[in-house]
């Protein structure tokens, strides 16, 4: 079974400042997805950026970019120029492009990181 | 505008009173689904419906039923709640449940048992 670990539970940035959210997954699967998502206090759910396994390019989304790293399993999310609504909390996700064998479309969660951002 | 909408959003009940808290798209997806979102374990998948009327269990479905008798419905249905079910419930949707297509989440439904 698939696994997704954060094992920052907080971080905190400067405004303005670049910070690294960690995620490491694990997985005997070739083909997936992999995602982050932002939870502000109002606890919606947004998607910030999305990787696709087979793509060796890093995905960017404006100042959001990941540090795609498929052999050693780990997908980290790069936050550049840090602003006030960037604080909420992070979840990086799993999902299988494959169904069956206990692939059911669902995402796969890590624990999240809640991350502060100090003015 | 794409939207998934969930209702109740607040909710407190007491232990043993059926509940219902619908979920609707309106974006003609196929693939929709429930998550239970609690400290220190992410969200949860607790049932799943790949089309009209099939539906199966996630990882955590104890205590919960659910229906998918129109596209654009899937009701998640507490029989009888109990005080470990108080938690942030989330449904999804998206077009199928193998790409990495947008997945849409609702705002969330907030449900206390006491």
């Amino acid at each position: 079974a698939q696994t997704v670990t954060q094992s920052q539970p907080e971080m905190s940035v400067q405004e303005a400042e670049t910070v690294t959210l960690s995620c490491t997954y694990d997985t005997s699967e070739s083909d997936y997805y992999l995602f982050w998502y932002k939870q502000p206090p109002s606890r919606q759910m947004i998607l910030v950026i999305r990787q696709e396994a087979y793509k060796q390019q890093n995905a960017t989304e404006n100042r959001f970019s990941v540090n795609f790293q498929k052999a050693a399993k780990s997908f980290s999310l790069k936050i550049s120029d840090s602003q006030l609504g960037d604080a909420a909390m992070y979840f990086c996700a799993y999902r299988s492009e494959k169904w069956g064998s206990g692939n059911t479309g669902k995402l796969i969660f890590g624990q999240g990181t809640t991350l502060q951002v100090k003015p | 505008e794409a939207q998934v909408t969930q209702n109740p959003r607040y909710l407190i009940t007491v232990t043993g009173k059926k509940l219902t808290v619908t979920c609707s798209q309106n974006m003609n997806h196929e693939y929709m689904s429930w998550y239970r979102q609690d400290p220190g374990l992410g969200l949860r998948q607790i049932y799943y419906s790949m089309n009209v009327e099939v539906t199966d269990k996630g990882d955590v479905p104890e205590g919960y039923k659910v229906s998918r008798k129109e596209k654009r419905n899937f009701p998640l249905i507490l029989e009888s709640p109990s005080p470990n079910q108080t938690s942030l419930y989330f449904c999804a949707s998206s077009r199928d449940g193998v790409s990495g297509n947008t997945i849409y989440f609702g705002e969330g439904s907030w449900l206390t048992v006491v």
